[in-house]
């Protein structure tokens, strides 16, 4: 069974903080993703990257950046918080052909 | 992308049998139809997947019509654990599109005792 695994569940910091959330799936997935979820809004892509060292800017990139230095860690980085990236963060992978996208359980973000 | 349209809400009973329909009037040729389910405070749990007629698992059956303009998850003897959020989803996975699928609201399922 496909893991991917968020490092923290909840988490609290600071407006003007830098914040690395990190994914880790254990499949050997090409493809990594970032989401995010508020209410009313559903799932929103942040970016997502196909390869080792790519990456592509999904529909709200702006405030964030990613890192993927190896296949299986896709890091998301917030260079400095602000309360309205206070939400629910959910990591995703697959392999490039025909598969479905797996989710990590997601971490709860709060900036004050 | 093919955009979705499901119902918000649903309400079902123990035990009955719930059909959740998507449409998907601009869905392209190499479109598969991909179903998610999602708990409270959890990420969505991939169901079920198909491209045409009928498609069976352990979990759902996935009914697409000839012109695969909507489709339909059925979910049998629900229980109140089936409560959740239900997600359609429409994408050429194969091209590497994966990504780009859209997450509407969903259909939040409430089953009650």
């Amino acid at each position: 069974d496909v893991k991917v695994t968020q490092s923290s569940r909840y988490l609290v910091k600071r407006t003007g903080e830098k914040v690395f959330l990190e994914c880790v799936q254990d499949m050997d997935h090409e493809n990594m993703f970032w989401y995010r979820q508020d209410p009313g809004l559903g799932l929103r892509l942040i970016y997502f990257s196909y390869d080792v060292k790519m990456k592509e800017k999904g529909d709200i990139p702006e405030g964030y950046s990613v890192s993927r230095e190896k296949k299986e860690r896709f890091s998301l980085i917030l260079e400095s918080a602000s309360t309205n990236q206070t939400s629910m963060y959910l990591c995703a992978s697959s392999s490039f052909r025909d598969s479905p996208l797996h989710f990590g359980n997601g971490t709860r973000l709060t900036v004050t | 992308l093919a955009k979705t349209t499901q119902p918000i809400s649903m309400d079902s009973y123990e035990g009955q049998e719930v059909n959740i329909t998507c449409s998907h009037n601009n869905i392209a040729t190499n479109d598969y139809i991909t179903w998610y389910q999602q708990f409270p405070s959890q990420g969505p749990r991939f169901i079920i997947q198909g491209y045409k007629t009928k498609v069976t698992n352990e979990v759902a059956s996935l009914f697409i019509p000839a012109d695969r303009k909507s489709s339909t998850l059925s979910l049998p003897r629900v229980s109140l654990s089936d409560t959740a959020v239900y997600y359609c989803l429409v994408g050429d996975f194969g091209s590497g599109n994966t990504g780009k699928l859209i997450f509407g609201q969903g259909t939040t399922l409430q089953v009650k005792p």
